[in-house]
């Protein structure tokens, strides 16, 4: 089965650099979702898409940006570039609201992209 | 705000040694509970998904349950192969899709 597809899996930056991750979700599923973790830490919701709009955000930097477009893939941006920025970036997707029970949403996740600014 | 806490942080077990994690949360109407399992470098691997108080779910070796504040997962003779970080999350009626995870246990089952 066809899984959630991020691009690139590693990236490796300087400080103040621009860096951008990519992610293909699930066929069928319209809802992306980014999240950031740090080493030893749990995912930190960044924001979220529905249907090529911003659905929800979290505590996504200013420097940050995110889209996602006509067929449902969606980039992360990110600039200015901090050490601390140095995580791995996880892309999510889920199903449609039809299919949804009770409207929760199960993720699905990819491999993650690991961003290292130097 | 929605907020979970998970306990213990680490848990070491011996092969065959049952436990449990818990999960406490705090939510303006719970719209939906989810216990995700972690392996290093990977991301989570969704395990249940439990919608109200008093709700169980099995998956082999493991098993679920609901309350109004906390979520337990049990883990029932565990294997080698059990060995992970297990995250709690939930998703609240007062946002439209963010999924909030908690800390994450660290389960170390040893042979």
């Amino acid at each position: 089965a066809a899984g959630v597809i991020q691009s690139p899996r590693h990236l490796i930056k300087e400080k103040r650099e621009t860096a951008t991750l990519k992610c293909y979700p699930i066929p069928r599923h319209d809802t992306v979702y980014w999240y950031q973790q740090g080493p030893g830490q749990d995912p930190q919701f960044l924001i979220s898409f529905y249907e090529k709009m911003q659905s929800d955000k979290g505590s996504i930097p200013d420097r940050f940006s995110a889209q996602q477009f006509s067929d449902y893939h969606s980039e992360l941006n990110m600039s200015s570039l901090e050490l601390g920025d140095s995580a791995l970036y996880f892309c999510a997707s889920s199903p449609p609201w039809t299919s949804r029970n009770s409207g929760a949403n199960v993720l699905t996740f990819g491999a993650g992209s690991r961003l290292t600014v130097l | 705000e929605d907020q979970v806490t998970q306990s213990p942080e680490a848990l070491r077990l011996q092969e065959g040694e049952s436990s449990s994690l818990n999960c406490s949360y705090t939510v303006s109407g719970l719209r939906g509970l989810f216990w995700y399992r972690q392996d290093p470098g990977k991301g989570p691997e969704f395990l249940f998904t439990l919608y109200s108080a008093g709700e169980e779910k099995e998956k082999e070796r493991l098993k679920a349950t609901l309350t109004k504040k906390e979520s337990f997962l049990h883990i029932t003779a565990p294997k080698p192969e059990d060995s992970a970080t297990y995250l709690c999350a939930v998703q609240g009626k007062t946002s439209y899709d963010k999924v909030i995870f908690g800390p994450g246990t660290s389960l170390s089952v040893i042979p």
